[in-house]
């Protein structure tokens, strides 16, 4: 199994508060990516990084940051929790860019499940 | 963007054959992926197909036509442990070269 933690595990927190969430893998794979899923909506990509110090914005980025200042590590920030960012968060790993020598491959976390109130 | 179309819902008897269509409407696509995911749990690696035709893994199969923007999943030898969720998902060049964008997901329940 790859070596991705994501902590904290589960988390309820209240409106208007802040939350970071952090993935850190083992695998020293350049590519991470953070996804959140919803009954109905499958998995939806929030942000991404191909290296440090550089992320990209997913198909539902508003409400969300992200920083990653070590390979090992890509965390997800919300600044202000709202009760619509309740969900599961996954994170995930990859060797290579997804359109290079491609394999369509991602390792997932086991997912950090956030209620916020 | 892409947008992927999958069956919300399907239900087969153990040691049947069961498959999971998908169909995508993309820009830049450059190749469709296929995850499991058990109640509860992460979701796992099936499959990728870059090229037209099948790809044999076990028990499971996966097909892609780029011409119809279609592909399907084939289970055989159906088990109760393969009751879960499947997910196709659609990897992009060009602009979305680092994105995965997945479907809804397939509810596969294995009956007796």
């Amino acid at each position: 199994d790859a070596g991705i933690t994501q902590s904290p595990r589960h988390k309820v927190t209240e409106t208007g508060t802040p939350v970071t969430l952090r993935c850190h893998q083992t695998e020293n794979h350049r590519y991470m990516y953070w996804y959140r899923q919803d009954p109905g909506h499958g998995l939806r990509l929030i942000h991404y990084s191909y290296g440090v110090k550089d992320t990209d914005k997913g198909e539902v980025s508003d409400g969300y940051s992200v920083s990653r200042s070590k390979t090992e590590d890509f965390l997800l920030t919300l600044e202000s929790a709202t009760s619509s960012q309740t969900s599961v968060y996954f994170c995930a790993i990859s060797e290579s860019g997804l359109a290079g020598a491609n394999t369509g491959e991602l390792f997932f976390g086991e997912g950090s499940r956030l209620t916020v109130l | 963007g892409q947008s992927l179309e999958q069956p919300s819902e399907v239900t087969a008897v153990e040691g049947a054959i069961v498959q999971i269509n998908c169909t995508y409407q993309t820009s830049g696509f450059y190749g469709l992926s296929w995850y499991q995911q058990h109640d509860g749990g992460a979701p796992t690696f099936l499959s990728y197909n870059a090229l037209d035709g099948l790809e044999e893994t076990g028990r499971f199969s996966s097909f892609l036509s780029r011409s119809d923007s279609y592909g399907y999943l084939l289970l055989q030898e159906l088990q109760m442990k393969d009751s879960a969720s499947y997910f196709c998902a659609a990897s992009g060049s060009g602009a979305g070269s680092y994105q995965l964008t997945f479907g809804k997901g397939t509810k596969l329940s294995v009956i007796p």
